[in-house]
């Protein structure tokens, strides 16, 4: 089986922007979830998607939204962007309480 | 709720000696716990899991951790550490609640293996 695919895996964009990054779970797994990881806070959970609807939330602005397809792939935009988003975005699909970690997608804003 | 604490996030070995990263978990239900391992700029890799089967685990790497229910300590080892074992190590701890399994991480504990 294929892993959980991110894309892209670099980005940088300006303050004020907005931003999707994208994530495609392993095949069969209905259940995708998104972390933002920092030197300073350490992995923190945004949201998971199940089955197209959001299940858990995470302690984070309104300005974090995300969505999910029929095909389970799943989608995470930003609007303006702040400095402070700049981090590791990681996506992870799971299969019960077992996460399997996509490789990332480094949001850098300037 | 559930909650995760790796005491130390650093922790310095020297290349062949023992690895010892200690993590300690609070869950109202029975939990499934995890290692992960994260090299820079990668994605999280799972060590090993318990799920409520056999305390000892093994996993990838020549790791092990064992599930203390009494102290609450699942804490990962490896007899002797290599070069590569360096990386960033995360302890994860997943219980049901309300129909879903979101784990809750640690904060990370750093692996430096000194030559």
């Amino acid at each position: 089986k294929a892993g959980v695919t991110q894309t892209p895996r670099y980005l940088i964009k300006t303050r004020g922007q907005q931003v999707t990054l994208s994530c495609s779970p392993i095949s069969g797994h209905r259940s995708v979830s998104w972390y933002q990881q920092t030197p300073g806070q350490g992995l923190q959970f945004l949201f998971e998607y199940f089955s197209e609807t959001q299940r858990n939330k995470g302690n984070f602005p309104g300005r974090f939204s995300g969505r999910q397809f029929s095909n389970s792939r799943s989608e995470m935009n930003v609007s303006t962007l702040e400095l402070g988003d700049s981090a590791l975005y990681l996506c992870a699909s799971r299969d019960r309480g077992e996460a399997f970690f996509g490789q990332g997608t480094r949001l850098t804003v300037v | 709720a559930q909650s995760v604490t790796q005491l130390g996030s650093h922790v310095s070995v020297s290349e062949g000696a023992l690895v010892l990263l200690r993590c300690n978990y609070s869950s109202s239900v029975p939990p499934y716990l995890f290692w992960y391992v994260q090299y820079p700029n990668q994605g999280l890799q799972l060590l090993l899991k318990y799920t409520s089967a056999a305390t000892l685990v093994k996993g990838i790497n020549g790791f092990e951790a064992e599930f203390k229910k009494s102290e609450t300590s699942f804490h990962l080892t490896k007899p002797s550490a290599h070069m590569s074992d360096a990386a960033e190590y995360f302890c994860a701890v997943s219980a049901a609640s309300g129909g879903s399994y979101i784990p809750t991480f640690g904060r990370g504990t750093s692996l430096i293996v000194h030559p």
